[in-house]
C-alpha cells in the first residue's frame, strides 16, 4: 500500500516534443505528490509538487495532472528540450507516516 | 548555502571492512534521511531523523547498518561489515519542515563500491 508505480523504465523523446511520466497509488492517506529530478552524477532535486486538492499544476513546461478518483498522477514536459535528459521520480507523501515513497524512476532522453 | 554535502564522493572497500559514510544538512534544517539508490530497487529510505533523533530506521536493511546523529549539523551512516550487496549510491537528504518529507534537499551522494 505505502508503493507508487511509475512508467515507462525510460522514454525517448524528440526536441520539441511532449514527455509524458505517469505514476499511480494506492493508499489514499498519501497527500502531497512531489516530482524530483535527477542528473548524473547528482542527487534529485524537487521540480514541481501538488496536493490532491487540485486537479493541476503548471510551471513553465512542466505540469502535473492528478486524477483523484483513478489515484493517478503524472508529469507532463511540454517544447522537451535536451536539458531536460534525466532520470524523473515521482513521489507520495503521508503526513500520518511521515514517510515519502518514491516510484522506481524514468530515464528520459530528449534527442536533438 | 552550500547545500547538503556528502563525503566521501566515492568510497572503494573490500568486503568485511567497515564504512562510515558522512553528511552535513543544510544549516537549519531539522530533519535528516538515508537514502540508498540501486538500479534494481531505486531510491530507498534507510532512516530518518528529526531534530537529531531516530524516528524511523524501518528501512535500514540489517544490523550490519547504523546511522547517528550527535548533533544538528552532522550524521554518519556505517556499515560494519561490509558485503558486496552493499553496493549502491547512498544519499542524504534534509528538509526544514517540522513534518519532514514535503521538500528534500538532497547532497550529490557517495558511490560505494564493495568488493
Amino acid at each position: 500500500q505505502q508503493q507508487v508505480k511509475q512508467s515507462p523504465q525510460s522514454l525517448i523523446v524528440q526536441k520539441g516534443g511532449i514527455s509524458i511520466i505517469n505514476c499511480a497509488y494506492e493508499n489514499t492517506a498519501f497527500d502531497y505528490f512531489p516530482w524530483y529530478q535527477q542528473f548524473p552524477g547528482k542527487g534529485p532535486a524537487l521540480l514541481i509538487a501538488i496536493r490532491p486538492d487540485v486537479s493541476e499544476k503548471k510551471e513553465g513546461r512542466f505540469t502535473i495532472s492528478f486524477n483523484k478518483s483513478a489515484k493517478q498522477f503524472s508529469l507532463h514536459i511540454m517544447d522537451s528540450q535536451p536539458g531536460d535528459s534525466a532520470t524523473y521520480f515521482c513521489a507520495a507523501y503521508n503526513q500520518g507516516a511521515q514517510k515519502l515513497v518514491f516510484g522506481q524512476g524514468t530515464r528520459l532522453t530528449i534527442n536533438p | 548555502d552550500a547545500g547538503v554535502i556528502q563525503s566521501p564522493r566515492h568510497e572503494v572497500t573490500e568486503m568485511g571492512q567497515e564504512v562510515t559514510l558522512r553528511c552535513k544538512p543544510i544549516s537549519g534544517h531539522n530533519s535528516l534521511f538515508w537514502y540508498r539508490q540501486t538500479m534494481m530497487r531505486g531510491l530507498e529510505l534507510l532512516i530518518y531523523f528529526n531534530n537529531n533523533v531516530p524516528i524511523d530506521d524501518s528501512g535500514m536493511p540489517e544490523d550490519r547498518f547504523s546511522a547517528k546523529m550527535p548533533n544538528a549539523s552532522f550524521s554518519t551512516l556505517k556499515i560494519q561489515p561490509s558485503e558486496p550487496r552493499d553496493s549502491a549510491v547512498y544519499f542524504c537528504a534534509s528538509s526544514l519542515t517540522i513534518r519532514g518529507g514535503e521538500k528534500l534537499f538532497f547532497g550529490s551522494g557517495t558511490q560505494l563500491s564493495v568488493l
